[in-house]
C-alpha cells in the first residue's frame, strides 16, 4: 500500500541557517511527489513537485527538494531560512500504479524558524 | 491566491444541525476535492468530483454528502453534526480527473465549530 512518512512533527531552525524537512514514501510504481505549505489560518499552497527527470526540483519561495529513489525520500530544503518560512509543511505522493491516482498525504511537519 | 474560493470562512453551529459548505474551483478546473483537517488527524481526503460525477471516495462519513453542479461549483453537506466534526474543511481543484502529474490547488478553507 502507498504511504508517506514525515518523521519529524516539528523542526526548529535558526534564521539564516539551512533547513531540511524530511519525507519518505512507499509506492509500488514510480512516485509523483509534492510539497505544500500551510501558513496559519490559510489554505495549503503548492510549493513544488517531482514528476521525472532532474532529481533536484526547484519551487516557490526559494525552496527545493531532492528526490532520492534508492532512499525513497523527497526532502524539502532551503539554503537560508527566514522567519516567514515558519509554517506547516505537507508531503504527498501519487503512485503511477494506482489507477485512481489518489494523493496520499503525510501528517505534516511544523517548521519553526527562530530569529 | 490559488483561485479556489470557499464560503463561508467561518461557521458556528450546534450539535445535530446541518450545514452546507460551498466551493468554486479555479477557472477551467473540472475536478473538485474535499478534505477535512482536524488537529489530531491531519489532512483527510473526503471525496472527489470530476465534471459533475463522483470520482473517488475517501474517509467520508455517511452523514456527509457532496455534489458538483453543472457550473462546476461544489457543495459539501454535513448533517447530524457532532462535536468531533469541528475542523477545517478544504476544497481543492485540478484541471482533469486527478492524473498522476496533476497539482491540486487549495481554497482558504471553512472553519467549522460545532458547539
Amino acid at each position: 500500500a502507498q504511504s508517506v512518512a514525515q518523521p519529524e512533527d516539528q523542526v526548529n531552525v535558526a534564521e539564516g541557517n539551512p533547513l531540511t524537512v524530511k519525507c519518505t514514501y512507499s509506492v509500488s510504481g514510480n512516485p509523483y511527489l509534492f510539497w505544500y505549505v500551510q501558513y496559519p489560518n490559510r489554505g495549503l499552497q503548492f510549493l513544488l513537485k517531482y514528476i521525472t527527470g532532474d532529481n533536484l526540483v526547484k519551487g516557490s519561495y526559494g525552496f527545493e527538494a531532492e528526490f532520492n529513489k534508492s532512499q525513497t525520500s523527497f526532502h524539502l530544503k532551503k539554503p537560508s531560512a527566514l522567519v516567514s518560512d515558519s509554517a506547516l509543511y505537507f508531503c504527498a505522493v501519487r503512485d503511477e500504479m494506482d489507477s485512481n491516482y489518489q494523493l496520499i498525504w503525510g501528517a505534516g511537519t511544523k517548521l519553526i524558524i527562530k530569529p | 491566491d490559488s483561485g479556489v474560493t470557499q464560503t463561508p470562512k467561518h461557521l458556528i453551529t450546534a450539535t445535530g444541525q446541518r450545514v452546507t459548505l460551498r466551493c468554486s474551483p479555479r477557472s477551467g478546473d473540472l475536478s473538485v476535492y474535499w478534505y477535512q483537517q482536524s488537529l489530531d488527524q491531519g489532512l483527510q481526503f473526503l471525496i472527489q468530483y470530476y465534471n459533475g460525477e463522483e470520482r473517488a471516495k475517501g474517509n467520508i462519513l455517511e452523514r456527509f454528502s457532496a455534489q458538483q453542479f453543472p457550473d462546476l461549483h461544489s457543495e459539501l453537506n454535513l448533517s447530524s453534526l457532532e462535536l468531533g466534526d469541528s475542523a477545517l474543511y478544504f476544497c481543492a481543484s485540478s484541471v482533469w480527473s486527478g492524473g498522476a502529474m496533476e497539482t491540486q490547488y487549495f481554497g482558504p478553507g471553512t472553519r467549522l465549530l460545532v458547539l
